[in-house]
């Protein structure tokens, strides 16, 4: 079983609407949860970080349940520039180990 | 501000060729991490830098790679002999404080491929 689950997706979306993509972890140890995104060939940028009270960035919502072990990502009024590779990425405490664990991304392509 | 730096973006050897790459991160980064995504595969952590010591070296696959960071500065992996299954993409990352809060920016990344 991989260590974060994401569904792959394509999700194929019109402009303007609302999407969401879940992950699931596995380590009920992981301290930190975030959302990256990867565009086409590019390097992953942190898109925003995950708080157990949920958090806003704009159109962006994260919400972190950690009874259930899982993250979900809120899009609304999704815009063509959103299409990209969307990552869920959780981390557990620093002294078991600093590195990020990766799932392997949902695509979300956004269509005029 | 420069962000991490990679070379070469791109690299086409042959198996049992050597290659190294190298990683720039952000000027007063102490924290240096080098990842890498194979064909199909998510993105894997193979290991991390403070400053010019290994802190972590867990996820390195076998004593075919090996990372260098000299000085604390620029980092090289080197890889040597490479086998087809080396080939991927391999990510630097850098941060000034590692933890909780810890903000990672990545280099573009450099594309491998092993014939």
């Amino acid at each position: 079983r991989k260590e974060v689950e994401q569904d792959p997706g394509p999700f194929n979306v019109p402009e303007g609407a609302t999407v969401a993509f879940n992950c699931t972890y596995s380590n009920s140890a992981s301290q930190s949860f975030f959302w990256y995104r990867q565009d086409c060939r590019k390097e992953p940028k942190l898109l925003m970080s995950v708080y157990s009270s949920g958090n806003e960035d704009g159109r962006f919502t994260a919400q972190l349940n950690r009874a259930s072990q899982y993250i979900s990502l809120l899009i609304r009024d999704s815009k063509l520039s959103d299409s990209a590779t969307y990552l869920c990425v959780v981390k557990g405490r620093y002294n078991a180990g600093n590195m990020l664990t990766f799932g392997g991304g949902t695509r979300l392509m956004v269509k005029p | 501000e420069a962000g991490v730096t990679q070379f070469p973006s791109h690299s086409v050897i042959e198996k049992g060729q050597t290659v190294t790459l190298r990683c720039d991160p952000i000027s007063g980064h102490d924290n240096l991490y080098w990842y890498r995504r194979v064909m199909g595969k998510e993105i894997k952590f193979l290991l991390h830098f403070v400053k010019e010591s290994k802190q972590d070296e867990s996820g390195m696959p076998n004593n075919r790679f090996l990372a260098e960071r000299t000085g604390g500065t620029y980092s090289t992996l080197k890889v040597q002999p490479a086998e087809l299954e080396d080939s991927g993409v391999y990510f630097c990352a850098s941060s000034q404080v590692a933890g909780a809060n810890e903000k990672l920016f990545f280099g573009s990344g450099t594309q491998l491929s092993v014939l």
